[in-house]
């Protein structure tokens, strides 16, 4: 069965700075990868994803991620950070050619520092 | 578009109870998926639908909890008997036809439940 682990609970970055939030992924076939953000008392919403082609997949709000097939990770990035991308942020995968299930980590909380 | 639209947005009720939650998905999105979001095991995906009918209910964590979708605009989840390990905030997101190419979920807003 595929598996996602976000291994940091919570991230702090001074605004500014380039923030990285990790996840690493286990699925038995292709994975298709996501990164969601929740913000207080919401629902989550989409940043971006990974098919196929590009090792570096763009979003939402400047956030871009790395696709690496052999360290089976899928790390979320951004340059210079703003206060406002204080949220908690998911990863997710879906195993490609199995089923249309999307299993989420249990997320990593981004606390930008002004 | 309204988005997905989760019912009620707070609930709180007593051990024993029964608890409908409901959801009603964006319009022409043909998946909908039920997960539940706790600070414990963050979220987990309990039950999913393609056309009203559900694929995969595995999630559940047990009889306790049954979900259903008469038709492609309303949803249901049910707890019957309700139990303080139950409270959490329960997620709907809905998708359309293309989510087989791209998998992007589209999240109501939650629905808090706290058993007491």
């Amino acid at each position: 069965a595929q598996s996602v682990a976000q291994p940091e609970d919570q991230v702090n970055v001074a605004e500014g700075n380039p923030l990285t939030v990790k996840c690493t992924y286990s699925v038995s076939g292709n994975p298709y990868l996501f990164w969601y953000v929740q913000y207080p008392n919401r629902g989550l919403q989409f940043l971006l994803k990974y098919i196929t082609g590009d090792n570096l997949v763009k979003g939402s709000y400047g956030f871009e991620a790395e696709f690496n097939k052999s360290q089976t990770s899928f790390h979320l990035k951004k340059p210079s950070a703003l206060v406002s991308d204080s949220a908690l942020y998911f990863c997710a995968v879906r195993e490609t050619n199995r089923d249309d299930k999307i299993i989420f980590g249990k997320g990593t909380r981004l606390h930008i520092l002004p | 578009d309204a988005g997905v639209i989760q019912s009620p947005r707070h609930e709180v009720t007593e051990m024993g109870q029964e608890v409908t939650l409901r959801c009603k998905p964006i319009s022409g999105h043909d998946y909908l998926f039920w997960y539940r979001q706790t600070m414990m095991r963050g979220l987990e995906l309990l039950i999913y639908f393609n056309n009203n009918v559900p694929i995969d209910d595995s999630g559940m964590p047990e009889d306790r909890f049954s979900a259903k979708m008469p038709n492609a605009s309303f949803s249901t989840l049910k707890i019957q008997p309700s139990e303080p390990r139950d409270s959490a905030v329960y997620f709907c997101a809905s998708s359309p036809t293309s989510f087989a190419n791209t998998g992007e979920l589209f999240f109501g807003e939650g629905s808090r439940l706290t058993v007491l």
